[in-house]
């Protein structure tokens, strides 16, 4: 029972540099949203999706597009890293938003340099 | 400035003492969860609520739902070293669509 895989773990990158985080989950939810956490700030939305084909913009969308082809997977693409964007990247995925359990990845630690 | 509010930041106490964390908005929400993380680790749902006024109680920890549906509180009893962590409040928006956002979480360590 895999859950929610999020690859790569751990990342360096250059500023201008372009990269997808990965997020595939294997419960068949519907529901799946990608995080940022930087230190004392708690989570912050930046995009979600409620279903293949769907996506909407969260509370930080600027930087960063998704797409969703398939129920399983959400990747995240940044297109042209900057520092501003070093964090940890999480991907959660639910049945529905809100009354049901989110599913975490473990994360991927982002660094731009 | 965030839509849900937690307080305090950080908490440090003694094994055995009681502590109550707050998570307070103006606006009104459909459910509220409380979301438990480890260092290294991604959230773990600890419950939800979706009824104003609702008490749930999970062990030695409870949780409130404010009646206006716009705040909710975490109670902990006798808290235990294994209680450390970072409590993070989720809350779904009343009529917006959604988005599941999260408050700036509350640092907890307690010592032996």
């Amino acid at each position: 029972n895999a859950g929610v895989t999020q690859t790569p773990k751990f990342q360096v990158l250059k500023t201008g540099q372009s990269m997808t985080l990965q997020c595939a989950q294997d419960m068949n939810h519907e529901y799946m949203s990608w995080y940022r956490q930087d230190p004392g700030m708690g989570l912050r939305l930046i995009h979600y999706s409620v279903g293949a084909g769907i996506t909407d913009q969260g509370e930080v969308p600027n930087g960063y597009n998704v797409s969703r082809s398939t129920t399983e997977d959400f990747p995240l693409r940044l297109l042209s890293a900057a520092p501003s964007q070093t964090s940890v990247y999480f991907c959660a995925s639910s049945y529905v938003a809100g009354n049901t359990e989110a599913f975490f990845g473990q994360g991927t630690r982002l660094t731009v340099v | 400035t965030q839509l849900l509010e937690q307080s305090p930041q950080f908490l440090s106490i003694q094994e055995g003492e009681n502590l109550t964390v707050y998570c307070n908005s103006s606006s009104v929400f459909s459910s509220l969860q409380w979301y438990r993380q480890e260092p290294g680790e991604g959230p773990v749902l600890l419950v939800t609520v979706v009824t104003g006024g609702e008490v749930k109680k999970l062990k030695r920890l409870t949780f409130q739902f404010g009646d206006a549906r716009k705040d909710s509180s975490l109670h902990i009893t006798a808290a235990q070293p294994g209680d450390t962590g970072l409590y993070l409040c989720a809350g779904l928006l009343l009529n917006a669509g959604n988005m599941l956002t999260f408050g700036g979480g509350t640092r907890l360590m307690v010592k032996p």
